[in-house]
């Protein structure tokens, strides 16, 4: 059954903390994306990667950092320099040789921070 | 510099009628254009595509028409369901970028 794990659906941390989202698919996608979703402005990309040690800076990258050592895997670290992390984050993938271009959605991670 | 708006941040519409959700982009080197369906603490799913060198695509009770020399496209849903009631996002992809850009939504309430 393939699909695009996230884990967990919800996660606190203490101001000051990194802390590493995951995210992995099973779909054989090239292409993995990071988006934030804030209340009333949509969904903004942070990173996204297009091939295994690569990746690229989305509209809203400070105070993210990423990596892609596995096709099947891009999981997300929020660093202490992020300045407003609590936020809901989604996962994505697409694979570049699709008509329809369609990506495919994580069920999300809503971080808190305290 | 927003480049996909959604600029009606809610519509509500009668069980049965028809819901049209509008989108505005400013890119003209965009390829392909998406909408997608979304409910709180969800991930979004998508709906429906169409090419920039195509006006209309449709599937089931959806519809996306695109204007190019008005840099518009729409969603139509007929009839319209109360389960269709969620967030509708547009996004718009340059295919050679990778990049996709989304609307920042608007929220469908399907009136029964």
């Amino acid at each position: 059954d393939g699909g695009i794990t996230q884990s967990p659906k919800y996660l606190f941390r203490k101001e000051g903390q990194n802390v590493t989202l995951s995210c992995e698919q099973n779909l054989n996608h090239d292409a993995m994306y990071w988006y934030r979703q804030d209340p009333g402005q949509g969904l903004r990309l942070i990173y996204y990667s297009q091939i295994v040690n690569d990746f690229q800076k989305g509209d809203i990258a400070e105070g993210y950092s990423v990596s892609r050592e596995k096709k099947e895997s891009f999981p997300l670290t929020v660093t202490s320099a992020q300045k407003n992390p609590t936020a809901f984050y989604l996962c994505a993938s697409t694979h570049s040789a699709r008509r329809d271009n369609e990506q495919f959605f994580g069920p999300g991670t809503r971080l808190t921070v305290l | 510099d927003q480049q996909v708006k959604q600029n009606s941040p809610s519509l509500s519409v009668q069980e049965g009628r028809i819901s049209i959700l509008n989108c505005d982009y400013t890119n003209s080197m965009f390829d392909y254009f998406l909408w997608y369906k979304k409910y709180p603490a969800e991930g979004p799913t998508f709906l429906i595509s169409i090419s920039s060198i195509k006006d209309k695509n449709e599937d089931g009770r959806f519809t996306v028409f695109l204007n190019k020399s008005a840099k518009h496209l729409s969603l139509h849903i007929v009839p319209s369901q109360p389960g269709d009631s969620a967030v509708y996002f547009c996004a718009a992809i340059r295919r050679e970028t990778y990049k996709y850009i989304f609307g920042t939504g608007t929220r469908l309430k399907v009136l029964a």
